[in-house]
């Protein structure tokens, strides 16, 4: 078993859709967690990041870590065609370790 | 700009060679790390280095080294060792000393085995 699983998609949605992306996690003692987004032949940028449990909201972007269940989630509301990208999810205590990353695409 | 260059852009090695990948940081960066990307398994940590003259292996060490011998730089040399060398490179950096350090990563190098 992974220590991150995320669904490598192809995730594909009309524009103006909300997208739900998710990663599962098997470390316990993981703290941060973070949503990478990386375009095409590009390096990863940090989109999110959070500690511990809870929401974080920045505009359309939603963070939620669920510490109970080892689940994370990232929601993208009203999707814009320039959202197209792969997300990447990470968590870090000591190391950081990365999901597979969720290709999604939004369609005009 | 501050940011990370990592140069080139694409490298194509024939085989029983070694190539060196560069990262370069203008960022007064501490920490830095070289991580390989495949389809489906995402970032795979090779080597990271918290201060000049030192560096760890990473999860997948075998067939690569490195030098961090100034703050700035911290090349990678895949060699003939590595046995399945063709995937894309990300070299990141960060601070140290705190409790959450963002990874900044730099554009990539795509390294394909001829």
């Amino acid at each position: 078993q992974k220590e991150v699983e995320q669904d490598p998609g192809p995730l594909s949605v009309p524009e103006g859709a909300i997208v739900s992306l998710n990663c599962t996690y098997s470390n316990s003692a993981f703290q941060y967690f973070m949503w990478y987004r990386q375009y095409s032949r590009k390096g990863p940028e940090l989109l999110m990041y959070t500690y511990s449990s809870g929401n974080k909201e920045d505009g359309r972007f939603t963070a939620q870590v669920d510490k109970s269940s080892k689940y994370i989630s990232l929601f993208i509301r009203d999707s814009q065609p320039s959202d197209s990208a792969t997300y990447l999810c990470a968590m870090k205590e000591d190391d950081m370790r990365f999901g597979a990353g969720t290709r999604l695409t939004v369609k005009p | 700009d501050g940011g990370i260059t990592q140069s080139p852009k694409y490298l194509f090695r024939k085989e029983g060679q070694n190539v060196t990948l560069s990262c370069e940081q203008n960022l007064n960066h501490d920490a830095m790390y070289w991580y390989r990307q495949d389809p489906g398994q995402g970032l795979r940590l090779i080597y990271y280095s918290q201060i000049v003259n030192d560096f760890q292996k990473g999860d997948i060490a075998e067939g690569y080294s490195v030098s961090r011998e100034k703050k700035e730089s911290f090349p990678l040399t895949v060699t003939s060792a590595q046995k399945n060398p063709t995937a894309f490179y990300l070299c990141a950096s960060s601070k140290t000393g705190v409790s959450y350090n963002e990874q900044f990563f730099g554009p990539g190098t795509r390294l394909t085995v001829l």
